[in-house]
């Protein structure tokens, strides 16, 4: 059973538009949101993340959105650029008690590619 | 570069064979986690340690085993390898016990023959 689902395996952009990745979950639990950057032979690289206190976080070029309701979130990448090229992966995780531990949950990711 | 060191990157292997994955965390990070990505699919959180000890367990099989030493860097056991464990096993470490913004290695793509 997903708990995080990206229903887009791909999305192509051209340069300077803005792309739009999408993420549901299942999980009402949830209350972290991460996303995460991954290019070809490397590890997923930290991209920006959204408390679940909050509906919007912004970092330069990047936003994510937080619907609650909706179980969905989104990230907006504003212009887009042919280096953003990559698999987004999106994550959510949970404050659990007892022994307490975050386990990041993760989408399959959407592969974007920026057209020049 | 993340910091997180993953040895080796990759690793051709049989079937019911045992291989063992290295990963050294960033300096200063207490905290290890275990993830494999199969084809096609998102990242499935294996096992965490957090300063030597078993913190939380997600879907290991009982056929993987895991440890984190004194000096930090952890091991991951494989055993009884079948086809289908192929796949990329990434390490991340992060400061304290809740990965909230985990830095991931470049991970061990392992294939079963």
């Amino acid at each position: 059973d997903q708990q995080v689902k990206q229903n887009s395996p791909s999305l192509s952009v051209q340069e300077g538009r803005i792309s739009i990745l999408n993420c549901d979950y299942t999980n009402s639990m949830f209350d972290y949101f991460l996303w995460y950057k991954k290019y070809p032979a490397e590890g997923p690289t930290f991209l920006i993340s959204i408390s679940s206190i909050k509906d919007k976080n912004e970092d330069g070029r990047f936003t994510v959105f937080l619907n609650k309701s909706a179980k969905h979130l989104s990230l907006h990448i504003v212009p887009s650029q042919p280096g953003d090229s990559a698999v987004y992966f999106c994550a959510a995780s949970t404050r659990a008690t007892g022994a307490g531990s975050y386990q990041l949950t993760f989408g399959k990711g959407t592969k974007l590619s920026v057209i020049p | 570069d993340s910091g997180v060191t993953q040895t080796p990157k990759h690793l051709i292997t049989a079937t019911g064979q045992r291989v063992t994955l290295r990963c050294s965390p960033r300096s200063g990070d207490l905290s290890v986690y275990w993830y494999q990505q199969s084809l096609d699919q998102g990242l499935q959180f294996l096992i965490q340690y957090y300063n030597g000890e078993e913190r939380a367990k997600g879907n290991i099989l009982e056929r993987f085993s895991a440890q984190q030493f004194p000096d930090l860097h952890s091991e991951l056991n494989l055993s009884s390898l079948e086809l289908g464990d192929s796949a990329l096993y990434f390490c991340a470490s992060s400061p304290g016990p809740f990965n909230t913004e985990a830095f991931f290695g470049q991970g061990t793509r392992l294939t079963v023959v």
